[in-house]
């Protein structure tokens, strides 16, 4: 059984560029969300997807978008990157979108904007 | 208010201790609560699940959750240095689950 894995480990960004973040979803799992973690602080939720649609977002500008491909992978994409958007980005998967389900992380991106 | 608060810690144990993490969330209508834990440099990871009032235990853990005081409680026993790190509390409401700020455990040999 294969984990949450996310692609890239590290990247470093210039304000304002535009960025795509990768995640493969453990095997079975349908349900993907992903979260932002600055150094010191708990995840932040950025959204959730559920067969391709976004099913469920937190307090994210819209810069912040996300896509769900048929195969339960993701992608994250952040537009005109601020400096406040240097962080740790958690993709998490689960089996299911019911309550009951917690999630299987994957290792995170650390992103850096300079 | 935040919507999942934790006290930041440190909390700091000897060996052997029982650890007590505490948690509580504002939303009535949150459905399940979760544990995780972080290692310094890692990911979290599950540790505990619970849905109903009452206690839930896993080996050295204890899960505790009063959903009237809107409270939920990990505690951990026998405490080894392993068991070291920042413990996540996460509530799940609706389609999205949030996270408290974590808890800085230490356990000292």
């Amino acid at each position: 059984e294969t984990g949450v894995t996310q692609s890239p480990t590290h990247l470093i960004k210039t304000r304002g560029q535009q960025v795509t973040l990768r995640c493969s979803s453990q095997s079975g799992h349908n349900t993907v969300s992903w979260y932002q973690q600055a150094l010191g602080q708990g995840p932040q939720f950025i959204f959730q997807y559920y067969r391709e649609e976004e099913n469920g977002r937190g307090n994210f500008p819209p810069r912040f978008s996300g896509l769900q491909f048929p195969n339960y992978s993701s992608e994250l994409n952040v537009n005109a990157l601020e400096l406040d958007d240097s962080a740790l980005y958690l993709c998490a998967s689960r089996p299911s979108t019911g309550a009951g389900y917690g999630y299987t992380f994957g290792s995170g991106t650390r992103l850096t904007v300079v | 208010q935040k919507e999942v608060e934790q006290n930041s810690g440190p909390l700091s144990v000897p060996e052997g201790a029982i650890a007590s993490l505490n948690c509580t969330y504002s939303d009535r209508g949150s459905q399940s609560f979760f544990w995780y834990r972080q290692y310094s440099g890692k990911s979290p990871e599950l540790i505990m699940f619970i849905y109903s009032n009452g206690d839930k235990e896993d080996g050295r853990f204890t899960a505790q959750l009063n959903k009237a005081s809107q409270y939920v409680s990990l505690l951990i026993r026998d405490s080894q240095p392993s068991d070291s790190a920042t413990y996540l509390c996460a509530v799940t409401g609706g389609f999205k689950t949030i996270f408290g700020a974590g808890t800085r455990l230490f356990v000292k040999a």
